[in-house]
């Protein structure tokens, strides 16, 4: 299966900030809609942001509305989900998704761990 | 758009029949795929628009409904299909269920 590869992520205090990135060299993920989905610990899976691959459409989340900040760069083939004002209810593995032509969330990066903690 | 699964856990013994059901908080016209998760992995896309399987998956998984009733069916369960199941809309954005984990009874 074609893989996806995630990047950045960790360990935050309330109130700080984080960019995680999603880049491919197998797929070209520019001509596809990407999404970032979270998982928080023990729990159920949570759609978080998703991109047009044109930049012309992006959709947030309630939760993270004012806060997150998704975008794309086609030339580097890859997708990014900038986070601010970090919360506690924020911390899970953040995974990046790629929207096929079926509209199903087709391929997936492994998985990245946020943990907002004091 | 809501979307409840049932039930949230289901015991069952390998070559059993299990059906899993999704229902949606308004119509959805059938924009609904189901994944299987299993614990520390990504989530894999198992069906899309209720009923078209997604290629590799096998024959044994199949997905019905419309509307906002939706269901999951795995035939013959194997020992690979203990797992974590999610159906997710996306007739408006997208919204994922709460999961159904299947266990062995």
């Amino acid at each position: 299966e074609a893989q996806m590869v995630q990047s950045g992520g960790g360990l935050v205090q309330p109130g700080g900030s984080l960019r995680l990135s999603c880049d491919s060299s197998e797929i070209t993920l520019s001509v596809y809609w990407m999404s970032w989905v979270r998982q928080a610990p023990g729990k159920g899976l949570e759609w978080v942001a998703s991109i047009k691959y044109d930049e012309s459409e992006k959709y947030l989340v309630d939760s993270v509305k004012g806060r997150f900040t998704i975008s794309r760069d086609n030339a580097k083939n890859s997708v990014s989900l900038q986070m601010t004002r970090l919360r506690v209810e924020d911390t899970a593995v953040y995974y990046c998704a790629k929207i096929g032509r079926s509209e199903g969330f087709e391929n997936w990066g492994q998985g990245t761990l946020v943990i907002v903690s004091s | 758009i809501q979307m409840t699964q049932s039930p949230s856990t289901l015991s069952a013994s390998v070559g059993d029949r299990v059906t899993i059901t999704c229902r949606a908080s308004q119509s959805i016209s059938g924009w609904l795929a189901w994944y299987q998760q299993k614990p520390g992995k990504a989530p894999k896309l198992l069906i899309y628009q209720a009923s078209v399987l997604q290629g590799g998956v096998p024959s044994r998984f199949s997905g019905s409904g419309y509307g906002t009733e939706y269901t999951l069916t795995i035939d013959s369960l194997q020992p690979d299909d203990f797992a974590t199941y999610y159906c997710q809309q996306y007739n408006v954005r997208w919204t994922f269920g709460q999961g159904t984990k299947v266990e062995i009874k």
